[in-house]
């Protein structure tokens, strides 16, 4: 199957600092990405969807100007948690995916503890 | 609002003892129906996808079946390395061409007792 990886695994930060986490498809090319978020004992919720080359399309009550996504090429894409507060603190999730497939493929997630 | 539900929300069971997960699901149009298997502190796992009313995929021990109104995800003869977080998703189809998000179910926590 079709590999996603995430970078980094794991990140502590100091509130009000900004954190970025790399997502790449390594065996194929990722016409769109998407980001979610988890929280402990809870399902995946989606934070935005991109596609490569354009804006992301953030769903509703995710602050754009807090989380900043990039996907500037097939196998790359980026999250940016800028000025981050404990309230963010979570595990965030990658997946990616082309016309081909239809199936997501998920990377393997990014611990993030804002202290 | 597209909504799905996973139930139960946890189950134990002894290895060896088959047993179902549900997932029901209400959207406005069904593109597919994903299942996924998570491992703590882990990203999901693709297992399978179902399109259309009566299809059935198997994969080592489990099997996934879809109606009209829920899919199932039956496990037999489950070992102890089955345990895991089971997640299913839904995909409505899009009013634009191109891969659309899923909504995810709260999956159902299965552990397998040696």
């Amino acid at each position: 199957g079709a590999v996603v990886s995430q970078h980094p695994s794991w990140v502590i930060c100091k509130s009000g600092t900004s954190v970025k986490i790399e997502c790449r498809s390594l065996d194929f090319q990722a016409t769109t990405m998407f980001w979610y978020r988890q929280f402990p004992k809870q399902s995946l919720m989606l934070m935005a969807t991109s596609n490569e080359g354009s804006k992301a399309t953030y769903e509703q009550g995710v602050e754009k100007d807090k989380f900043l996504i990039n996907h500037a090429s097939l196998t790359l894409s980026t999250l940016t948690v800028t000025s981050a507060h404990p309230e963010d603190s979570s595990f965030y999730i990658c997946s990616a995916s082309d016309y081909s497939y239809n199936e997501q493929f998920f990377g393997p997630g990014t611990r993030l503890t804002v202290l | 609002e597209d909504q799905v539900t996973q139930s139960p929300e946890a189950l134990r069971l002894q290895e060896g003892e088959s047993s179902s997960l549900n997932c029901s699901y209400t959207v406005s149009g069904l593109r597919g129906l994903f299942w996924y298997r998570q491992d703590p502190g882990k990203g999901p796992e693709f297992l399978f996808t179902l399109y259309s009313a009566g299809e059935e995929k198997e994969k080592e021990r489990l099997k996934a079946t879809l109606t009209k109104k829920e899919s199932f995800l039956h496990i037999t003869a489950p070992k102890p390395e089955d345990s895991a977080t089971y997640l299913c998703a839904v995909q409505v189809f899009p009013t634009n061409f191109g891969n659309e998000k899923l909504t995810f179910g709260t999956g159902t926590r299965l552990t397998i007792i040696p």
